[in-house]
């Protein structure tokens, strides 16, 4: 596709539940990051890959967030045991490898935990 | 810690009207300042600044970095309807591979 795509585009699940977060991103695009954006805050950086393997873990808030990446392209974020707190838009982006500063973003994930 | 800090946080303005967005950072190593433009979901790219003193433009939009103060601000000349979006600055360090985004302006353009 020509842009980074994500599903679903929305998410509404019960507390304590897990969910899955899908992205595809540019094809051809080995870098790819995950943010989360709480209602009126700036984006928070959750994880980046650099093909298949995450050298920066640092920004995922807890162990119930884990996110893996397969054949350098598609990536799955998941959160188990859903807490109200995780209700945000998470946005994924890919880049270029060493182009990090151009990110495409794609259209995000809205998840509301009820 | 870095941060990155961006004012107002709102503003509302009618059609024709001037704006300018501020951003300011405290950040170690910094490689480059970013504006991105966020209408629902996904922020597009507007500018990437890396030098100070030399203005990035398109069209009725323009950016400035000032390396020394540690801030960049954004212009909006002739501002319209379609102007109307949350502007956030993110800042680009060396020997990390992530962007720190301040919390945004939310820009909001009336007829």
């Amino acid at each position: 596709g020509a842009g980074v795509s994500q599903s679903p585009s929305n998410k509404v699940t019960e507390k304590g539940k897990d969910v899955e977060l899908r992205c595809d991103p540019i094809s051809g695009h080995t870098a790819l990051y995950w943010y989360r954006q709480s209602l009126g805050q700036g984006l928070e950086f959750l994880i980046y890959f650099q093909g298949n393997s995450a050298p920066d873990k640092s920004g995922l808030p807890s162990d119930r967030f884990s996110a893996e990446r397969t054949g350098g392209s598609v990536s799955t974020l998941t959160i188990q045991r859903t807490q109200q707190e995780d209700s945000a838009v998470y946005l994924c982006a890919s880049s270029l490898a060493g182009v990090v500063e151009t990110q495409y973003f794609g259209p995000g994930t809205r998840l509301l935990v009820l | 810690e870095d941060k990155v800090v961006q004012s107002p946080l709102s503003l509302v303005v009618h059609e024709g009207d001037t704006v300018t967005l501020n951003c300011s950072y405290e950040v170690t190593n910094f490689r480059s300042l970013l504006w991105y433009k966020q209408e629902k979901k996904a922020p597009t790219f507007l500018f990437m600044l890396t030098s100070s003193g030399i203005e990035k433009k398109s069209g009725r939009l323009s950016s400035i970095l000032d390396k020394k103060e540690l801030f960049s601000i954004l212009n909006i000349t002739a501002t319209q309807t379609g102007d109307s979006a949350v502007y956030l600055c993110a800042v680009y360090l060396y020997n990390t591979d992530k962007l720190i985004f301040g919390t945004g302006t939310r820009l909001q353009v009336f007829p």
